[in-house]
């Protein structure tokens, strides 16, 4: 089975603090994405990456970043996190050629 | 031109009846369409998808249509269940060398069975 894991479920932080979000793939998978999911708004790609040390910014890309080191961990960056940033955060992984994407879990962050 | 979008943003339908969400997309390179389902608490999961050179695929209760023409598809749950209610997303992209497995979502539907 393919599995995605993400570091946490739920965090809490401060307005400015820096926040780390880790994903792991476990199917050696060559794409992996970032997405934030707000209600009525659907999944709305943050970054991406199709191989390591290779990103491309999605359609929300402000205020995050993102490394990947190793093939099978990608990382979501807050550099200072503000309110508007409170949401689900869901990591995917794929081959790069089908579109198939499978998902992890979810983090849950709020920022007060 | 890169949008997907899905209606109703949410459903509500009683036990044994027909789920119907639509999609709509305008990218005509786009050639995968899948669906996700997701559960609280849980990420979404392909349910089923389609390509472009077949205008209906089922799976069990689960019918995708496809209209090319038109640039829409829809999904059917027939015979709906209280263990269908969950939030629906549709999904468009281009697969294929050269390009990056990037999927488009709708807005998303979350539906309701009621027993």
């Amino acid at each position: 089975d393919v599995k995605v894991t993400q570091s946490s479920r739920y965090l809490v932080k401060r307005t400015g603090e820096k926040v780390f979000l880790e994903c792991v793939q476990d199917m050696d998978h060559e794409n992996m994405f970032w997405y934030r999911q707000d209600p009525g708004l659907g999944l709305r790609l943050i970054y991406f990456s199709y191989d390591v040390k290779m990103k491309e910014k999605g359609d929300i890309p402000e205020g995050y970043s993102v490394s990947r080191e190793k093939k099978e961990r990608f990382s979501l960056i807050l550099e200072s996190a503000s309110t508007n940033q409170t949401s689900m955060y869901l990591c995917a992984s794929s081959h790069r050629v089908v579109g198939t994407q499978y998902f992890g879990p979810g983090t849950r962050l709020l920022v007060l | 031109q890169q949008q997907v979008k899905q209606s109703p943003q949410s459903l509500i339908v009683q036990k044994g009846g027909i789920s119907i969400i639509n999609c709509a997309y305008e990218n005509t390179a786009f050639d995968y369409f899948p669906w996700y389902q997701q559960f609280p608490g849980k990420g979404p999961a392909l349910l089923i998808a389609i390509r472009p050179d077949v205008s209906e695929k089922k799976e069990g209760r689960f019918t995708i249509s496809f209209n090319k023409s038109a640039k829409q598809f829809s999904l059917h749950i027939m015979d709906s269940q209280p263990g269908d209610s969950a939030t629906y997303f549709c999904a468009a992209s281009m697969e294929g060398s050269g390009n990056t497995g990037k999927l488009i979502f709708g807005q998303g539907t979350t539906l309701q069975v009621k027993p």
